[in-house]
C-alpha cells in the first residue's frame, strides 16, 4: 500500500495559482493518483485523478512526472472558498480498492 | 439525488453500550468503505466491502464489525465502544469496475461519535 507525503499546510493569496506536491516513492505500476478536497465537518470530495503526464478538468490540473514518484495538484486562481484540506491518494482500482489518505495539506487562502 | 446517507450525524454513548451507525447509498455501487478521522491522523480505513457478503479489514479494524447483506447498506457496528473510538466517521462508496473512473469515491456527511 503506497503511502504519500504532503506538506502539512500552505497559505496563498486570493487569485494566485496554488501548487501542492505529493511524494509517493513506492507507487506501483497499477496505482493511480487521486486528489480529494475536504471542508470542516464534511466528507472528502473527489477533485481529479491521473496515471501519468497531465490531467486537467474544470477545477484543477494534475501533473505527474515520468517516474511517477511525485505529483502536483494545481489550483488556478484560488478563492477564499478553496480553503480546505487536500489529500493525495495512491492506489490501484483492481486490488482491494485500499487507498491511503494520510493527513493531507491544509490550504488557507488569504484575502 | 445520488448520495451516501449516514445516520445518526451525532451520537453520544457510554462505554460498553453496543451501537450501530448506518450507511446507505442509492447509486448501486459495489464498493463501500468506512473511515475514521482523528486530528493529526487524517482518514484511516476501518473496513471495506467489494460487494454483497464480501468484506475485508482496513488499517484500523479492531473494535469494529461490519456487514454487507444488501448492496445499498453497509452498517458499522461497535459491539463494546470505548473512549478511544471517539471520532468522526465517514462512509464512502464507489463503483468497482476493476478500472479507474472519473469521479472517485462519494462520501457521506459523517457521524460524530463520542464515547464517555
Amino acid at each position: 500500500l503506497a503511502k504519500t507525503t504532503q506538506p502539512i499546510s500552505m497559505d496563498s493569496y486570493e487569485g494566485q495559482e496554488v501548487n501542492i506536491t505529493c511524494s509517493h516513492n513506492n507507487i506501483a505500476t497499477n496505482d493511480y493518483i487521486t486528489w480529494y478536497q475536504q471542508f470542516p465537518s464534511q466528507g472528502p470530495r473527489f477533485i481529479i485523478q491521473g496515471y501519468k503526464t497531465k490531467v486537467t478538468n474544470e477545477v484543477a490540473s494534475l501533473f505527474i512526472p515520468a517516474d511517477r514518484k511525485s505529483s502536483t495538484l494545481s489550483l488556478p486562481r484560488v478563492s477564499l472558498s478553496d480553503t480546505a484540506v487536500y489529500y493525495c491518494l495512491v492506489g490501484a482500482w483492481d486490488t482491494g480498492n485500499q487507498f491511503y489518505f494520510g493527513t493531507g495539506t491544509s490550504l488557507t487562502v488569504i484575502p | 439525488e445520488a448520495q451516501v446517507t449516514q445516520n445518526p450525524r451525532y451520537l453520544i454513548t457510554v462505554t460498553g453500550k453496543k451501537l450501530t451507525v448506518t450507511c446507505s447509498q442509492n447509486m448501486n455501487h459495489e464498493y463501500m468503505s468506512w473511515y475514521r478521522q482523528d486530528p493529526g491522523l487524517g482518514l484511516r480505513q476501518i473496513y471495506y466491502s467489494m460487494n454483497v457478503e464480501v468484506t475485508d479489514k482496513g488499517d484500523v479494524p479492531e473494535g469494529y464489525k461490519v456487514s454487507r447483506k444488501e448492496k445499498r447498506n453497509f452498517p458499522l457496528i461497535l459491539e463494546s465502544p470505548s473512549p478511544n473510538q471517539t471520532s468522526l466517521y465517514f462512509c464512502a462508496s464507489s463503483e468497482d469496475r476493476g478500472r479507474p473512473f472519473d469521479y472517485g469515491y462519494t462520501f457521506g456527511s459523517g457521524t460524530r461519535l463520542t464515547v464517555v
